[in-house]
């Protein structure tokens, strides 16, 4: 059973530029988490989706930032026009269907990003 | 508001036993994690509290205590491959259901010969 994958692993992209970052969760997990990772930083959740659905983007900036997670396919993390300040460790993570109550978070490889 | 505190970082010797606390105080409470993450690695799950008392698996208990917000981490003969950031976590239920994670900053554990 394959864990978490998240794709590209690094990210280098100019200012301006639009990053999108992969991620596939465990088989049988459709709760999918984007937390991010500034240096020196604690993991900031950003979102929580299930399949074709956003539950709870309280963590997403206003501006910029989108997130998907269709039917068919990885969860997607997307970053328009991207700015220096979004240099960081993009964390995904999945739960499974029906948690248990000790159930955790799997976390993915993460994909680092650096804006130039 | 949410808000998670633990020292920024510690050390300690080969063999010895070290223990890391966490202090939390969160809107909603579903359960209290402890991560492992080495420098540049995805975090690693290494406990769960969501009763209070202690539970032990191995070289590594946790402690919660819901009344204080207070929570330990206990790592016991400790190796070298045991520096790496320690991460307390909350488990809100949030929006939906959710049961996202809230974060602290992480203890950076040092282990020395």
């Amino acid at each position: 059973n394959a864990g978490v994958m998240q794709n590209p692993r690094h990210l280098v992209r100019r200012r301006g530029q639009e990053a999108r970052l992969r991620c596939s969760p465990m088989k049988g997990h459709s709760h999918v988490y984007w937390y991010r990772q500034l240096p020196e930083e604690g993991l900031k959740f950003m979102v929580y989706l299930q399949k074709e659905n956003i539950i709870d983007e309280s963590g997403m900036p206003k501006e910029r930032f989108s997130a998907e997670f269709p039917k068919e396919g990885p969860s997607i993390l997307r970053i328009q026009q991207v700015v220096r300040g979004d240099s960081a460790a993009y964390f995904c993570a999945s739960s499974p269907d029906l948690p248990l109550q000790g159930e955790t978070q799997y976390f993915g490889p993460g994909t680092r990003l650096l804006v130039l | 508001g949410q808000n998670i505190d633990q020292p920024t970082e510690m050390t300690a010797t080969e063999g010895a036993i070290v223990q890391i606390n966490c202090t939390y105080q969160t809107s909603g409470f579903n359960g209290l994690f402890w991560y492992q993450q080495h420098a540049g690695e995805a975090p690693t799950f290494l406990s769960y509290n969501v009763l209070d008392g202690l539970e032990e698996k191995g070289r590594f208990s946790s402690f919660l205590s819901r009344s204080k917000g207070y929570s330990y981490l206990l790592l016991k003969e400790l190796q070298m491959k045991d520096s790496a950031s320690y991460l307390c976590a909350v488990r809100d239920p949030g929006v939906g259901g959710g049961n996202k994670l809230t974060f602290g900053t992480g203890t950076q554990l040092k282990v020395e010969l």
